[in-house]
């Protein structure tokens, strides 16, 4: 079962424009991780942000995390067309590596 | 470093038979993880090898079964297969609580 949902579950943009996507998840966790798919295709890792991390930055993404509120944003400036994939958050509660994936929005930045 | 590949990358199966799937991790990687991705149910968790001993499973019937070798390989099997199971099924490696990096994954279809 999935325990995140990101949100929105699709969204279009122009390049150039910033994308925001948020995840909401259930239980506690250890870490939180961001992954992109283009096309059925592999899972390529994005970022990873821990429980006790509230914001981190690599190249043109940043995340955030809200324990609190158990939700996490990925924010993507300067959007281009080669960013359009699926996204996916992955939570773990740690001692183990099996990680719960939501069900991933869908990005298309058009040129 | 060579990343995770899996093999094979696609594979038709007739309803009845049974499919074995590979996974080599990256080189030091002890722990692999086995995915099921579906357009209806998403990705969801297979199981996952931590030197030869399976650490967690998921909540799929025993006909799916997986191993792990001494160099850290891994295999999955999949017996009397059903339409259901075809799916993207994706490997990935990590260090311990660290990042996972998924293979291209291997589109299994079942006629």
């Amino acid at each position: 079962s999935q325990q995140g949902e990101e949100d929105p579950q699709a969204l279009s943009i122009q390049e150039g424009e910033n994308a925001t996507m948020n995840c909401s998840y259930k239980t506690s966790i250890n870490n939180l991780q961001w992954y992109r798919q283009n096309s059925g295709r592999g899972l390529v890792h994005l970022i990873l942000i821990r429980s006790n991390e509230r914001e981190k930055h690599s190249g043109r993404l940043r995340v955030t995390l809200d324990t609190s509120k158990k939700s996490s944003s990925l924010l993507i400036t300067a959007s281009r067309a080669a960013d359009t994939a699926s996204y996916f958050c992955a939570t773990d509660k740690g001692g183990s590596e099996k990680l719960v994936f939501g069900k991933g929005m869908k990005l298309t930045v058009n040129p | 470093k060579a990343g995770v590949t899996q093999t094979p990358r696609y594979l038709i199966k007739t309803r009845g038979q049974q499919v074995t799937l590979s996974c080599s991790p990256i080189s030091g990687h002890r722990s692999v993880s086995w995915y099921q991705q579906t357009p209806g149910q998403g990705l969801q968790f297979l199981f996952e090898y931590f030197s030869e001993t399976q650490r967690n499973k998921g909540n799929f019937p025993g006909r799916f079964s997986g191993r792990q070798f001494s160099n850290s390989r891994s295999e999955m099997n999949v017996s009397t297969l059903e339409l259901g199971d075809s799916a993207l099924y994706l490997c990935a490696s990590s260090l311990a609580g660290r990042v996972a990096f998924f293979g291209q994954g291997t589109r299994l279809t079942v006629v």
